[in-house]
């Protein structure tokens, strides 16, 4: 299983954008890139997958260097409800077999 | 996306006492996982509950302490058996649809606590 490191936490202020990179040097050919989204006291919510280059939605954009030893969370102008724990998951879900990295604390501040 | 629910939501049991904790899909899904998420820690694997066979544990928990059902393709029970205050701590059921591949959906889990 890929084994991911993120930074343990992170601060920002509103409005800003807030990029978080996940390490994953063993990534195997057929994993995916995903991060999650967690509050407290609620399950881990899906926010964006990724296999290689640059991945858009709505709420948030994944770079995905060529290599795919890593990724970047990147949040455009966070507010404070963004503040969760964002976490990096790198496997082939078909294959269950998927890690959850220890996660990095976003602190939005006003 | 997919509505998971999980019963109970919070239980707080004896030491050696067994639980066994439901979760239910509101669709067909392909692939049902069971977690495990300590206070201040990360989600770790159980087990992926598979339809009509035994679970497939990952390393460090074993179906006699931890066994699975998944009668069919909606429904799926953890037991955390023989209960000690080790064991306290949020269990988590997550499932993959067949149109979401790849996409994981998460209950809202279920907190227990061991005295």
């Amino acid at each position: 299983l890929a084994k991911t490191t993120q930074p343990i936490s992170m601060d920002s202020y509103e409005g800003q954008e807030v990029n978080i990179t996940c390490s994953h040097n063993n990534i195997a050919t057929n994993d995916y890139i995903t991060w999650y989204q967690q509050f407290p006291s609620q399950g881990p919510r899906f926010i964006i997958q990724g296999y290689k280059t640059k991945v858009t939605n709505e709420v948030a954009s994944l770079f995905i260097p060529a290599d795919r030893k890593s990724s970047t969370l990147s949040l455009p102008r966070v507010s404070l409800s963004d503040t969760a724990v964002y976490y990096c998951l790198v496997g082939d879900i078909d294959a269950g077999k998927s890690t959850f990295g220890d996660g990095t604390t976003l602190t939005v501040k006003p | 996306s997919a509505v998971i629910s999980q019963k109970p939501s919070r239980d707080i049991c004896q030491r050696g006492t067994s639980l066994t904790i439901q979760c239910q899909v509101d669709s067909q899904v392909t692939m049902m996982f069971w977690y495990r998420q300590q206070p201040g820690q990360s989600l770790t694997l159980i087990a992926t509950a598979n339809q009509g066979s035994e679970a497939t544990y990952e390393s460090g928990f074993v179906i006699d302490k931890f066994p699975i059902s998944r009668p069919n393709l909606t429904f799926s029970t953890l037991t955390v058996s023989n209960m000690s205050p080790e064991d306290s701590s949020i269990y988590l059921c997550s499932v993959v649809r067949p149109i979401d591949y790849n996409e994981q959906f998460f209950g809202p889990g279920t907190r227990l606590t061991v005295l």
